[in-house]
């Protein structure tokens, strides 16, 4: 069975750093290019970030560039989000989610994890 | 890099047929192939509905159609259903490998 599982969420202050994890099993993961998700309380889905297979090909909204990165490790079939200089707008539920190809673009997404939460404030 | 715009809500009946618009521009819905739609249904996993404007994945009922016109994108949900009732989000790349989602549709099957 495809499955995603987030963690690393939790609740900390504006300004400090969270690292997400998500754990992938059941495909080849070094396949398929991957994405991160989130969505704010009340809000919509918003895009934060995605990753090509090999890691060559990296993309940030503009919302998050130059505070998040992406990376990926296909050999523990693990991706992660390092989040620095954490907002309040930042609080959301995180989703890690694959990509239905090995590049990106495009970045359709057709396994989504269950969402790890991560709130900022003081 | 603006959110692609969707009416906050939709509705019908069962068995009839709905339509979701998402508009973008030139820079993204209208620029490229490659628009997407989920479904997401509170408190669980979002759900690949279509992609690349109008390929269903596997297991997708044929009940649902996308198409593209210019800068907007359209999901048609026909024969609606009960568990049809969901939020709906389009995606679309918007190049420098950025991808960009609608505000979402909540649609209600009256």
């Amino acid at each position: 069975e495809l499955q995603l599982v987030e963690s690393g969420g939790g609740l900390v202050q504006p300004g400090r750093s969270l690292r997400l994890s998500c754990a992938a099993s059941g495909f080849t993961f070094g396949d398929y290019a991957m994405h991160w998700v989130r969505q704010a309380p009340g809000k919509g889905l918003e895009w934060v970030s995605g990753i090509s297979w090999n890691s060559a090909n990296i993309g940030y909204a503009d919302s998050v560039k130059g505070r998040f990165t992406i990376s990926r490790d296909n050999a523990k079939n693990f991706m992660y989000l390092q989040m620095n200089s954490l907002r309040a707008e930042d609080t959301a539920l995180y989703y890690c989610a694959k990509g239905r190809v090995a590049h990106q673009p495009p970045n359709y997404m057709d396994v989504w994890g269950k969402g790890t939460t991560v709130t900022v404030s003081s | 890099q603006s959110a692609l715009t969707q009416p906050p809500s939709a509705s019908g009946s069962p068995g009839q047929s709905v339509t979701i618009s998402c508009t973008g521009t030139s820079s993204d819905v209208g620029g490229y192939k490659y628009v997407s739609w989920y479904q997401h249904h509170p408190g669980k996993a979002p759900k690949l509905m279509i992609y690349e404007v109008s390929t269903r994945p596997s297991g997708v009922p044929d009940r649902f159609s996308g198409s593209k016109s210019g800068n907007t994108a359209s999901l048609t949900v026909s024969g609606l259903q009960a568990e049809d009732e969901a939020d709906y989000y389009c995606s679309s790349y918007a190049g420098s490998s950025k991808e960009v989602f609608g505000g979402g549709t909540k649609l209600t099957v009256l």
